[in-house]
């Protein structure tokens, strides 16, 4: 299976750093990505991992260890427009390689 | 411009009509998909096309068609629609030479009275 666990929901204060994580249980794992969307709005690309570590871009980092099943994304000096679900996707090799998406986690981050 | 299109942005109708959701990009990508996102439940997906010729089904496939009529376009179509279908529809494509990232269209928000 591809099961794929995010938490719903995370409150955080601007300009602290805040770590959502996210597992997933599956054979064949070819690739994580993290999406931001914005309410209402179509979610966009910000990082992909397929090896194990830390892949920085700026404010946000992403992290994958592939034994574990975990992968997290870290945002540091948070800012109010980070406020935005955040969405686990889980690409297979095989088939199709078309990723799976988590639930997606809501961050809201207060003054 | 926007590489990836929709439309409409929003359609409100009734149980039984027929609608067509339209998808156009100039991303210039092979792959193209059409998801829903409902509340809670995250995005999932409907149909993909990895070229002209490709049709697949997804995980959510009953009660939609679609046609891939040229590189650019891809339509998902709701024969007669229903009350569940109310949902976010996004069209994205992928470029399969690189790490397949997905580019989504702004959304068509759908209700169905």
């Amino acid at each position: 299976g591809q099961n794929i666990d995010q938490p719903t929901e995370m409150t955080a204060t601007e300009g602290a750093i805040v770590q959502i994580n996210c597992t997933y249980q599956t054979s064949g794992f070819n690739g994580l990505f993290w999406y931001q969307q914005h309410a209402g709005e179509a979610p966009t690309f910000l990082s992909y991992n397929v090896l194990d570590g830390l892949e920085e871009k700026g404010r946000f980092s992403s992290f994958l260890s592939r034994s574990k099943g975990y992968s997290y994304l870290l945002l540091k000096e948070l800012q109010m427009k980070d406020s935005a679900s955040y969405l686990c996707a889980v690409r297979l090799s095989g088939g199709s390689y078309i990723p799976t998406f988590g639930r997606g986690t809501s961050l809201i981050v207060h003054p | 411009d926007a590489d990836v299109t929709q439309t409409p942005r929003n359609r409100i109708t009734k149980t039984g009509k027929r609608i067509m959701l339209e998808c156009s990009q100039t991303k210039g990508h092979d792959r193209m998909y059409w998801y829903r996102q409902d509340p809670g439940l995250g995005l999932r997906l409907i149909y993909y096309s990895f070229d002209v010729k490709d049709i697949n089904k997804g995980e959510i496939s009953d009660g939609y068609s679609v046609s891939r009529q040229a590189q650019a376009k891809f339509s998902l179509s709701l024969e007669s629609a229903i009350p569940n279908q109310t949902a976010l529809y996004f069209c994205a494509t992928s470029d399969d030479r690189s790490t397949d990232t997905q580019y989504f269209g702004p959304g068509t928000r759908l209700t169905v009275l």
